[in-house]
């Protein structure tokens, strides 16, 4: 069974802080594919990243940047310089990726962000 | 391109009531879900389908139905309505992508369901 922990319930910055979301996830399979959604307080659902388990680059897009490091089973997601819109419930989720499966995403519980201006 | 539609976006109804929330997608894409979110939690799969007149459970289907008879839209139904069945509905698609990888999930903007 797959499962996809976030430990962090719920962490306050001050504007202009680094911080660190954490994601650790369960798979017995070998293909698979890790995402990061952002659920603003309007409700939403806006994808940030999809990454494939062949795939341990870390990657950047502008001050958003993710960690994946297999030996961990973690996939932490890193924002710099944090701005008060960054302010949402960010999901961590994983998807099985070979066969004919559903590609269902399994969801963490989410950690909620604030940034403090 | 409208992306993923639901209706209504909030509802409120009695225990045993029945309601149909509906979902539509412009995006010609083959994979449809529903998923719930509880406070606080992630987000559980209700149903899925592949393609038009395929569909399968997920984790939580109890007390939910659905169809899909064309590709663009995937109803879910709630028979009997119960008070655990509050919650927010989302509905997503996706296209399977390059090499059998799945795409991103396109997310509706959501249904707030009530039932007292």
């Amino acid at each position: 069974a797959q499962k996809v922990t976030q430990a962090q319930t719920e962490i306050s910055v001050v504007e202009k802080e680094d911080v660190t979301l954490d994601c650790v996830y369960e798979t017995r399979d070998t293909t698979y594919y890790l995402f990061w959604y952002k659920q603003p307080p309007s409700g939403e659902l806006v994808f940030l990243i999809r990454r494939n388990s062949f795939d341990e680059q870390n990657e950047i897009s502008g001050r958003y940047s993710w960690n994946f490091q297999k030996s961990t089973s973690s996939f932490n997601f890193t924002i710099t310089a944090s701005q008060v819109v960054d302010s949402a419930v960010y999901f961590c989720a994983l998807s099985e990726g070979s066969g004919a499966g559903s590609y269902q995403l399994t969801f963490g519980k989410g950690t909620k962000l604030s940034v403090i201006p | 391109n409208a992306g993923v539609t639901q209706t209504p976006k909030f509802r409120i109804l009695k225990i045993g009531q029945s309601m149909t929330l509906q979902c539509t997608q412009d995006m010609n894409h083959n994979y449809m879900y529903w998923y719930r979110q509880d406070p606080g939690m992630g987000l559980k799969l209700i149903y899925y389908s592949v393609g038009a007149g395929i569909t399968d459970k997920g984790e939580v289907p109890n007390g939910y139905n659905v169809s899909r008879s064309t590709t663009e839209d995937f109803p879910l139904r709630l028979e009997l309505a119960a008070p655990s069945q509050t919650s927010v509905y989302f509905c997503a698609s996706s296209l399977l992508g390059t090499g059998g990888a799945p795409d991103e999930q396109y997310f509706g903007p959501g249904t707030r369901l009530t039932v007292t």
